[in-house]
Formats: structure tokens, sequence, C-alpha cells
């Protein structure tokens, strides 16, 4: 295991729902990260948040609302999604403050299925 | 701009024989370079990184990845494939002056290996 664990493993809603994943890190990093995998694309960066504090948000809509209580838990707030935000939502951790170290790699959840119907 | 490619959507290989997972990248300054797996139902987990020194960079699980500067690839490469290894492979790339959370991810290549 990676030490950052999501929930759930599987999701499925409706448009009009509201839903939120839930990351969390046992490893005592200090930045988290929202990314969506759809298939055959590239990851997409959506948030970064260091010690707390949102250091990107890259032109993610505002149905997407992130939420960082403390620098272990990383929550993803859902609302009113389209059928195209269906994916493969993967919470990641690194251990420096804004990331900053050179050689830092990032440490990964097993995701969250999300299919919007 | 950083840019990094993965040619091939899919790669298969029998399982004894030596494979390859191609990347190329494109970055403004020094390249620090990944290869991350993703097995089925899991995350990504590290594999390998290259950010200075030998241009052969040894892994986990035996793999191997070539920097070549001139060709501006970083391919993945394993001596002898084991059904175990298929998998989803990205190559990232960051250029060495940005923060971690700059790291560009290639779109992935699927290595299935049959027996």
């Amino acid at each position: 295991e990676t030490g950052v664990t999501q929930t759930p493993r599987h999701l499925v809603m409706g448009m009009t729902n509201k839903k939120s994943l839930k990351c969390e890190q046992h490893l005592g990093h200090n930045a988290m990260y929202w990314y969506k995998q759809s298939a055959k694309k590239p990851l997409e960066l959506m948030f970064v948040y260091s010690l707390e504090e949102r250091v990107e948000n890259n032109s993610v809509p505002s149905r997407f609302s992130p939420e960082c209580p403390n620098s272990s838990h990383l929550f993803l707030h859902l609302h009113t999604l389209q059928p195209e935000d269906s994916a493969l939502y993967l919470c990641a951790s690194s251990q420096s403050p804004q990331a900053t170290k050179a050689s830092e790699k990032l440490f990964f959840g097993s995701g969250t299925q999300l299919s919007v119907l | 701009a950083q840019s990094v490619a993965q040619p091939e959507d899919q790669v298969n290989v029998a399982e004894g024989n030596p494979l390859t997972v191609k990347c190329t990248y494109s970055v403004s300054g020094n390249p620090y370079l990944f290869w991350y797996v993703q097995y089925p139902n899991r995350g990504l987990q590290f594999l390998l990184k290259y950010i200075t020194g030998d241009n052969l960079v040894k892994g986990s699980y035996g793999f191997e990845a070539e920097f070549n500067k001139s060709q501006t690839s970083f391919h993945l490469k394993k001596p002898s494939a084991l059904v175990s290894d298929s998998a989803l492979y990205f190559c990232a790339v960051r250029d060495g002056y940005s923060s971690a959370s700059k790291i560009i991810f290639g779109s992935g290549t699927r290595l299935s290996i049959r027996p």
C-alpha cells in the first residue's frame, strides 16, 4: 500500500446529486493533489494543496470544490456534474511544502471511479 | 512549455522477451524524468526517476530506463518480461526548476505480457 487511502472506490451519481470524495494520507506529507484520469488521456492535475492552502487550481469548473481541513485529509465535493466528468479521480501526496524538492515523487491512492448518469 | 509523449497506446510482448516502452519529452530546462506504473484497480506507483548522473537508471521490479539527451527520450526497458508486468505505464517530466506540482504525465502505455 502507498499510504494514501481514497473512499469510496466506486461512485455512481446523477447530475443533480451532491457527493464528496475523500482522501487520507498516513505519510506525514505536506502537499496533496487531485488528478483526473480519463482513458487514453494524460493525467490532468486539478488542485494542489500545500500546508492546507490551495496553491493551484487548473481551470477546474466550479462544480468541483476541494477542501483540505488538515494536512492529512483532502476532499473533493461534487455538485451538478456532467456525464463527461465520469473518470477515475486520483489523490496524491508529496513530502515537502509546495512540493519544491526537485526529485519529489508522488504517492497515489487507488482512486475513485466516478460514473455520472 | 513542457510536454511528454508516449507514442504507443499498447505494447504486446511474450513472457521472457525483452520489453521497451517509449517516451519522449520536451522541457525548457534540465529534465527530471519519471516512470510510474498503474496496476488494475490501483493508483500510480513510482518506478524510477532520472535527475542527473548516469544515463541508465535502475528501478523497481527489474525495470530500467535510459536517458538520451540528444534524442530527448527516456525509454523504459526490462530484459525479460513477466506476465505480472502487465499494467499501464506512465512517463512523466518536470523542468528541474519547477515544483513537483508542475509534473506533466503522458497518456500512458498499456503493456500486455502473454504467457
